[in-house]
């Protein structure tokens, strides 16, 4: 089984519908992000949580939101979707070293793609 | 600013070759780097690493050199094989105020022939 999990993997919907994109992890880890992947753009932050009660704006977060239920589950939220948010969402997550700071290498799962008509 | 970019957007090579993948980066605060691998269909997985202090480290098949003062960072793959196939991001992660900031690369696609 995968390490972070991330549901649905396929999503088409329509302008202003809600949607929601669950993400959970077994590894552990009190660190939870999530991106966007356009083509030619890179990976782009949309929101980052450091534990359950830490929730934090990444680059690109208009238009979306995010709730971190518990250690092992962060969901993403559009809450009324528009074309433009069409892209490759990905969940990550990382550890907290003894020292305070993190490791730096993210777990990534392994996407869901989701497509805005 | 900031900015990480890469040299070339798709790289092509024979199996066998060696391969080098360019990625320049902007912010020389930062002080920590990154390889991932992408494969189709996939999330991104981690590959190396290197610390600012560093100007090379070798893993498996791949080696990450660190040139500082162009602010450049090459990810080689000795003996490339088919399974070596995918899109290798770099990125660069800046620790401020104790936590980090990864900013990612767009992409290099490596394709590899038999």
């Amino acid at each position: 089984d995968a390490d972070v999990t991330q549901t649905p993997r396929n999503r088409i919907t329509k302008t202003g519908k809600r949607i929601m994109l669950e993400c959970s992890q077994t590894k552990g880890h009190d660190r939870m992000y999530w991106y966007r992947q356009d083509p030619g753009l890179g990976l782009q932050l949309i929101y980052y949580s450091f534990d359950v009660k830490d929730i934090n704006k990444g680059e690109i977060s208009d238009g979306y939101s995010v709730s971190r239920q518990a250690q092992a589950k962060f969901s993403l939220s559009l809450e009324s979707a528009i074309p433009n948010q069409t892209a490759l969402y990905f969940c990550a997550t990382s550890d907290t070293t003894s020292g305070g700071t993190t490791t730096g290498e993210l777990f990534f799962g392994e996407g869901s793609r989701l497509t805005v008509l | 600013g900031e900015s990480v970019g890469l040299h070339l957007p798709t790289l092509s090579v024979q199996e066998g070759d060696n391969s080098i993948i360019n990625c320049a980066y902007s912010n020389s605060a930062s002080d920590y780097f990154i390889w991932y691998k992408q494969e189709s269909g996939k999330g991104p997985q981690f590959i190396i690493d290197i610390r600012s202090n560093m100007d090379k480290r070798q893993g498996q098949r791949v080696t990450v050199l660190l040139n500082k003062t162009v602010k450049h960072l090459s990810l080689q793959i000795a003996a490339t094989q088919p399974g070596d196939s995918a899109v290798y991001f770099c990125a660069e992660n800046t620790f401020r105020l104790g936590f980090q900031k990864l900013v990612f690369g767009t992409g290099t696609r490596l394709l590899v022939s038999p």
